[in-house]
Formats: C-alpha cells, sequence, structure tokens
C-alpha cells in the first residue's frame, strides 16, 4: 500500500498562474483534508471531504476549490496563484471523522513569485 | 487569539532524559491529537486521546478536559526522537493546530 501520496511534491509559479494539486489514498477512507503549513503558524486546515461527492471549507479556504469527484481522490485548485499562498500543503485522510487518526501525505512546497 | 498553545517552543535534551512537552487549549473539543513532524517534513500521527492516558513504546500522552490541557512525555530520550512535535484539537469536522515544539536529543 502506497498510503497517502500528493503530486507534485514541488512546484514554482507565477502570480495569477493555475494549478492543482492532487492527493490520494488507496487505504479506502472517507475522511480527506488539505492543510497548508506556514513557518511559525503551524498547520491550518483548507478543506475537507467526508465522502465522495462532498466538499466543505475549513478555517482559511479563500482562494483554494476543491473537488472529490472520486473516493481515493482528492484535488486542491488554485485559480490564481498569489504569493500569499507560497507554502508547503499537506494532504490527510482518515477512516471516519475528525477523532480517528490521520494519515498524512509528503506534502507538497509551493512557492508563487 | 490561538485556540491551541504549546510549551516550550523549543526544547533541547541529552540523550536519556525524560521529556514534556505542554498544550494549552481554549475550546471545547472532542478529541487531541499528537502528531511528529520528523526533519525530511514527514508527518505522523502519535496519538489521538479523548480522555485519559495512552501509552506506546516510550511515549506517554495524558489529558486532563476540564483544565483544557495535554502532555506528551518521552521516557528515555534518543537522538531518534527529535523532531517538531504538535498538538492539535478537534471538533465538528474542524481542527486547529498548535505552532508545534522543536525537540533536539543530543547523545
Amino acid at each position: 500500500n502506497a498510503g497517502v501520496t500528493q503530486t507534485p511534491k514541488f512546484r514554482v509559479l507565477k502570480t495569477g498562474q493555475s494549478m492543482t494539486l492532487l492527493c490520494a489514498q488507496d487505504m479506502n477512507h472517507e475522511y480527506m483534508y488539505w492543510y497548508r503549513q506556514d513557518p511559525g503558524m503551524g498547520l491550518r486546515l483548507i478543506h475537507y471531504s467526508v465522502g465522495e461527492g462532498t466538499t466543505a471549507k475549513g478555517e482559511v479556504p479563500d482562494g483554494y476549490n476543491v473537488s472529490r469527484l472520486k473516493k481515493q481522490n482528492f484535488l486542491l485548485g488554485l485559480e490564481s496563484a498569489a504569493p500569499s499562498q507560497t507554502s508547503v500543503y499537506f494532504c490527510a485522510s482518515s477512516p471516519t471523522g475528525i477523532n480517528y487518526e490521520q494519515y498524512f501525505g509528503p506534502g507538497t512546497r509551493l512557492t508563487v513569485t | 487569539k490561538n485556540e491551541v498553545e504549546q510549551s516550550p517552543q523549543n526544547l533541547t535534551a541529552q540523550e536519556g532524559e525524560f521529556i514534556t512537552i505542554n498544550c494549552s487549549y481554549s475550546v471545547g473539543i472532542s478529541a487531541l491529537h499528537w502528531l511528529q513532524q520528523h526533519p525530511g517534513g514527514g508527518i505522523v500521527s502519535l496519538f489521538m486521546l479523548s480522555s485519559g492516558k495512552k501509552k506506546h513504546g516510550r511515549l506517554i500522552a495524558t489529558i486532563n478536559i476540564q483544565e483544557k490541557h495535554s502532555s506528551l512525555h518521552i521516557t528515555a530520550s534518543h537522538p531518534r526522537d527529535s523532531a517538531v512535535y504538535i498538538c492539535a484539537v478537534a471538533w465538528s469536522n474542524d481542527m486547529r493546530f498548535g505552532a508545534g515544539t522543536r525537540l533536539t536529543v543530543k547523545p
């Protein structure tokens, strides 16, 4: 089992460009999450999904969109990247809800210039 | 105001020492998580607590719901324990994280 994988691992974007980060899990988990991690601020929840076809906003959703068309995949989109979105992005999954252990992907380091 | 406060921010210990990392929170929660972030960046879940105490190997986590406080203890610390330890609190479908405690264990 690969667990949780993220694509790409690194990316540099210019301001205004768009991109999609892909998260995939092979554990048949219902819940999936996107977080960002910034120095000194800790992890913050961007969006989450409680099952295929569902998405919901987290603490810092502005500037991001998500989709969960298949149970194993959770996509995070940046329609018009801004320097403030420079961060490390982590995806995670859990079997059921927020009260259960989460399994994290390796992270994607995104720089917006 | 941050809902989750960790202390200390940085901690240096000698191999073999007993380590305590503290986490205080200000909201009602359904669960508290302790995570470990390795120097390479990977994040691993250590514990999920809703009450009492849990132990896994040399790691012990406790929570006092009334005092809104949790501690992570490491017994007989080892250089391989060097990492950032992160506390996170969960309620409904929301989750808030502390800024982390950077632990360095010297041989």
